[in-house]
Protein backbone atom coordinates (compact mmCIF):
# COMPACT_ATOMS: atom_id res chain seq x y z
CA UNK A 1 0.00 0.00 0.00
CA UNK A 2 0.88 3.50 -0.56
CA UNK A 3 1.64 5.66 2.26
CA UNK A 4 0.79 9.06 2.65
CA UNK A 5 2.59 11.86 4.98
CA UNK A 6 1.32 15.42 5.46
CA UNK A 7 2.98 18.35 6.84
CA UNK A 8 2.35 20.53 9.07
CA UNK A 9 0.03 18.08 11.04
CA UNK A 10 -1.54 21.78 12.47
CA UNK A 11 -0.51 25.43 12.31
CA UNK A 12 -2.19 28.50 13.26
CA UNK A 13 -2.77 31.15 10.58
CA UNK A 14 -4.56 34.43 10.36
CA UNK A 15 -6.95 35.66 7.94
CA UNK A 16 -4.97 36.71 4.91
CA UNK A 17 -2.46 34.38 5.40
CA UNK A 18 -1.17 32.40 2.87
CA UNK A 19 -0.88 28.69 3.92
CA UNK A 20 1.38 25.38 2.29
CA UNK A 21 0.65 22.20 3.03
CA UNK A 22 2.99 19.33 1.81
CA UNK A 23 2.10 15.90 0.95
CA UNK A 24 4.60 13.31 0.41
CA UNK A 25 3.96 9.69 -0.79
CA UNK A 26 6.31 6.67 -0.24
CA UNK A 27 6.07 6.05 -3.95
CA UNK A 28 5.84 7.71 -7.05
CA UNK A 29 1.93 8.74 -7.55
CA UNK A 30 2.48 10.90 -11.05
CA UNK A 31 -0.29 13.11 -10.68
CA UNK A 32 -2.73 11.10 -8.98
CA UNK A 33 -3.43 12.86 -5.77
CA UNK A 34 -6.84 14.65 -5.02
CA UNK A 35 -7.04 17.25 -1.89
CA UNK A 36 -10.22 17.47 0.55
CA UNK A 37 -11.44 20.08 3.11
CA UNK A 38 -13.35 18.38 6.26
CA UNK A 39 -14.85 20.71 8.12
CA UNK A 40 -15.99 19.82 12.26
CA UNK A 41 -19.14 16.75 12.31
CA UNK A 42 -19.26 17.87 8.34
CA UNK A 43 -17.93 15.05 5.16
CA UNK A 44 -14.77 15.85 3.12
CA UNK A 45 -14.79 18.28 0.24
CA UNK A 46 -12.92 17.68 -2.80
CA UNK A 47 -10.45 20.49 -3.46
CA UNK A 48 -8.83 19.36 -5.77
CA UNK A 49 -8.17 16.46 -8.24
CA UNK A 50 -4.95 15.38 -10.41
CA UNK A 51 -3.24 17.40 -8.19
CA UNK A 52 -3.84 20.55 -9.72
CA UNK A 53 -7.33 20.70 -11.29
CA UNK A 54 -9.51 22.78 -9.22
CA UNK A 55 -12.70 21.18 -8.53
CA UNK A 56 -16.39 23.16 -10.30
CA UNK A 57 -17.66 25.67 -7.61
CA UNK A 58 -13.83 26.04 -5.36
CA UNK A 59 -12.54 29.29 -5.21
CA UNK A 60 -9.38 30.05 -6.98
CA UNK A 61 -7.32 31.08 -3.53
CA UNK A 62 -6.76 27.00 -3.54
CA UNK A 63 -4.23 25.54 -6.00
CA UNK A 64 -2.91 22.39 -5.99
CA UNK A 65 0.65 21.57 -7.53
CA UNK A 66 3.49 18.69 -7.90
CA UNK A 67 3.69 15.44 -8.78
CA UNK A 68 5.57 12.17 -8.10
CA UNK A 69 6.27 11.79 -4.62
CA UNK A 70 5.63 15.26 -3.33
CA UNK A 71 2.82 17.76 -3.77
CA UNK A 72 1.15 21.19 -1.90
CA UNK A 73 -1.60 22.82 -1.73
CA UNK A 74 -1.88 26.69 -0.83
CA UNK A 75 -4.53 28.77 0.45
CA UNK A 76 -3.83 32.15 -0.30
CA UNK A 77 -5.55 34.91 1.34
CA UNK A 78 -6.86 32.67 4.16
CA UNK A 79 -10.93 33.37 4.51
CA UNK A 80 -12.70 32.89 8.04
CA UNK A 81 -14.30 29.73 6.14
CA UNK A 82 -11.26 27.64 5.29
CA UNK A 83 -10.43 26.68 9.00
CA UNK A 84 -11.17 23.21 8.41
CA UNK A 85 -8.86 19.92 8.50
CA UNK A 86 -7.01 19.06 4.55
CA UNK A 87 -6.17 15.83 3.69
CA UNK A 88 -4.21 14.55 0.65
CA UNK A 89 -5.11 11.30 -1.32
CA UNK A 90 -3.58 9.03 -3.76
CA UNK A 91 -5.48 7.10 -6.55
CA UNK A 92 -2.57 5.90 -8.29
CA UNK A 93 -2.99 2.40 -7.28
CA UNK A 94 -5.83 0.77 -4.72
CA UNK A 95 -6.05 0.79 -1.89
CA UNK A 96 -6.89 4.20 -2.30
CA UNK A 97 -5.36 5.97 0.97
CA UNK A 98 -5.16 9.49 2.46
CA UNK A 99 -3.05 11.19 4.33
CA UNK A 100 -3.41 11.95 8.04
CA UNK A 101 -4.30 15.28 7.89
CA UNK A 102 -3.25 19.12 8.34
CA UNK A 103 -5.65 20.87 10.73
CA UNK A 104 -5.66 25.01 9.76
CA UNK A 105 -6.79 26.67 12.94
CA UNK A 106 -6.95 30.30 13.89
CA UNK A 107 -4.34 32.07 15.25
CA UNK B 1 -27.01 17.37 -8.34
CA UNK B 2 -26.15 14.54 -7.33
CA UNK B 3 -26.91 13.87 -3.39
CA UNK B 4 -25.86 10.33 -0.81
CA UNK B 5 -27.72 9.31 2.00
CA UNK B 6 -26.50 6.76 4.27
CA UNK B 7 -28.77 4.32 6.56
CA UNK B 8 -28.33 1.38 8.83
CA UNK B 9 -27.89 0.71 12.44
CA UNK B 10 -26.36 2.65 14.47
CA UNK B 11 -25.15 0.12 16.82
CA UNK B 12 -23.82 -3.08 16.24
CA UNK B 13 -23.26 -6.06 18.51
CA UNK B 14 -19.63 -7.48 18.56
CA UNK B 15 -18.96 -10.53 16.06
CA UNK B 16 -21.90 -9.45 14.41
CA UNK B 17 -22.42 -7.74 10.55
CA UNK B 18 -22.54 -4.15 10.02
CA UNK B 19 -24.60 -3.44 7.19
CA UNK B 20 -25.28 0.10 5.87
CA UNK B 21 -26.98 1.46 2.59
CA UNK B 22 -26.30 4.51 0.64
CA UNK B 23 -28.93 5.93 -1.58
CA UNK B 24 -28.12 8.21 -4.72
CA UNK B 25 -30.27 10.76 -5.48
CA UNK B 26 -30.18 13.55 -8.52
CA UNK B 27 -28.46 11.03 -11.29
CA UNK B 28 -28.84 6.96 -11.95
CA UNK B 29 -26.83 5.04 -10.04
CA UNK B 30 -26.23 2.97 -13.22
CA UNK B 31 -24.85 5.82 -15.58
CA UNK B 32 -20.83 4.56 -16.54
CA UNK B 33 -18.07 6.94 -15.75
CA UNK B 34 -18.64 6.60 -11.83
CA UNK B 35 -17.74 3.92 -9.02
CA UNK B 36 -19.13 4.27 -5.78
CA UNK B 37 -16.92 3.95 -2.38
CA UNK B 38 -17.32 3.21 1.23
CA UNK B 39 -15.07 5.14 3.30
CA UNK B 40 -15.10 5.30 7.04
CA UNK B 41 -13.49 7.70 9.84
CA UNK B 42 -13.61 6.88 13.62
CA UNK B 43 -13.73 9.40 15.78
CA UNK B 44 -10.36 12.32 15.28
CA UNK B 45 -8.94 9.85 13.31
CA UNK B 46 -8.41 9.91 9.63
CA UNK B 47 -9.71 8.36 6.27
CA UNK B 48 -9.98 5.04 5.49
CA UNK B 49 -11.04 3.78 2.14
CA UNK B 50 -13.09 0.40 2.40
CA UNK B 51 -13.83 -0.65 -1.14
CA UNK B 52 -16.08 0.43 -4.20
CA UNK B 53 -18.65 -0.65 -6.83
CA UNK B 54 -18.91 -0.53 -10.49
CA UNK B 55 -22.65 -0.56 -11.53
CA UNK B 56 -21.92 -3.85 -13.44
CA UNK B 57 -21.48 -5.39 -10.05
CA UNK B 58 -17.77 -5.57 -10.03
CA UNK B 59 -15.45 -5.04 -7.07
CA UNK B 60 -12.40 -3.38 -5.50
CA UNK B 61 -11.84 -3.77 -1.79
CA UNK B 62 -8.95 -2.50 0.64
CA UNK B 63 -6.94 -5.88 1.02
CA UNK B 64 -6.83 -4.90 5.10
CA UNK B 65 -10.11 -5.99 4.87
CA UNK B 66 -11.38 -8.01 2.31
CA UNK B 67 -12.04 -11.24 4.07
CA UNK B 68 -14.43 -9.35 5.95
CA UNK B 69 -15.81 -7.12 3.25
CA UNK B 70 -18.42 -7.18 0.90
CA UNK B 71 -20.23 -4.34 -1.22
CA UNK B 72 -23.18 -4.56 -3.60
CA UNK B 73 -25.16 -2.20 -5.81
CA UNK B 74 -28.79 -2.32 -6.49
CA UNK B 75 -29.15 -0.39 -9.99
CA UNK B 76 -33.38 -0.41 -9.56
CA UNK B 77 -33.44 1.04 -6.33
CA UNK B 78 -30.09 3.03 -7.10
CA UNK B 79 -28.21 2.20 -3.95
CA UNK B 80 -25.65 0.58 -3.20
CA UNK B 81 -24.57 -1.66 0.28
CA UNK B 82 -21.81 -2.15 2.66
CA UNK B 83 -21.28 -5.54 4.64
CA UNK B 84 -18.78 -6.00 7.25
CA UNK B 85 -18.75 -9.25 9.29
CA UNK B 86 -17.04 -10.28 12.74
CA UNK B 87 -17.25 -6.31 13.61
CA UNK B 88 -15.19 -4.99 16.59
CA UNK B 89 -14.84 -1.92 18.84
CA UNK B 90 -11.80 -1.09 15.87
CA UNK B 91 -14.46 -0.71 13.43
CA UNK B 92 -16.59 1.65 14.96
CA UNK B 93 -16.43 4.88 12.89
CA UNK B 94 -18.39 7.46 10.83
CA UNK B 95 -19.22 5.79 7.73
CA UNK B 96 -19.53 8.04 4.47
CA UNK B 97 -20.27 6.80 0.98
CA UNK B 98 -19.40 8.42 -2.10
CA UNK B 99 -19.15 8.44 -5.49
CA UNK B 100 -15.83 7.77 -7.00
CA UNK B 101 -15.41 9.09 -10.24
CA UNK B 102 -12.81 8.10 -12.93
CA UNK B 103 -11.25 9.78 -15.92
CA UNK B 104 -8.03 8.30 -18.10
CA UNK B 105 -7.40 6.54 -14.91
CA UNK B 106 -7.65 9.75 -12.24
CA UNK B 107 -9.94 8.76 -9.49
CA UNK B 108 -11.73 10.98 -7.15
CA UNK B 109 -14.33 11.16 -4.50
CA UNK B 110 -16.89 13.44 -5.18
CA UNK B 111 -19.80 14.18 -3.52
CA UNK B 112 -19.89 12.33 -0.47
CA UNK B 113 -22.95 11.65 2.09
CA UNK B 114 -23.66 13.32 5.46
CA UNK B 115 -21.65 10.23 7.04
CA UNK B 116 -23.29 7.91 9.39
CA UNK B 117 -21.93 6.95 12.81
CA UNK B 118 -21.87 3.00 13.80
CA UNK B 119 -20.95 2.26 17.27
CA UNK B 120 -19.57 -1.36 17.78
CA UNK B 121 -20.54 -2.45 21.30
CA UNK B 122 -22.84 -4.82 23.17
Amino acid sequence: DIQMTQSPSSLSASVGDRVTITCRASQSTSTYLNWYQQKAGKAPKLLIYAASSLQSGVPSRFSGSGSGTEFTLIISNLQPEDFATYYCQQSYSTPFTFGPGSKVEIK
Amino acid sequence: QVQLQESGPGLVEPSQTLSLTCTVSGDSISNGGYYWSWIRQPAGKGLEWIGRVYPSGSTNYNSSLESRVSISIDTFKNQFSLKLSSVTAADTAVYYCARNEYRHSWNWFDPWGQGTLVIVSS
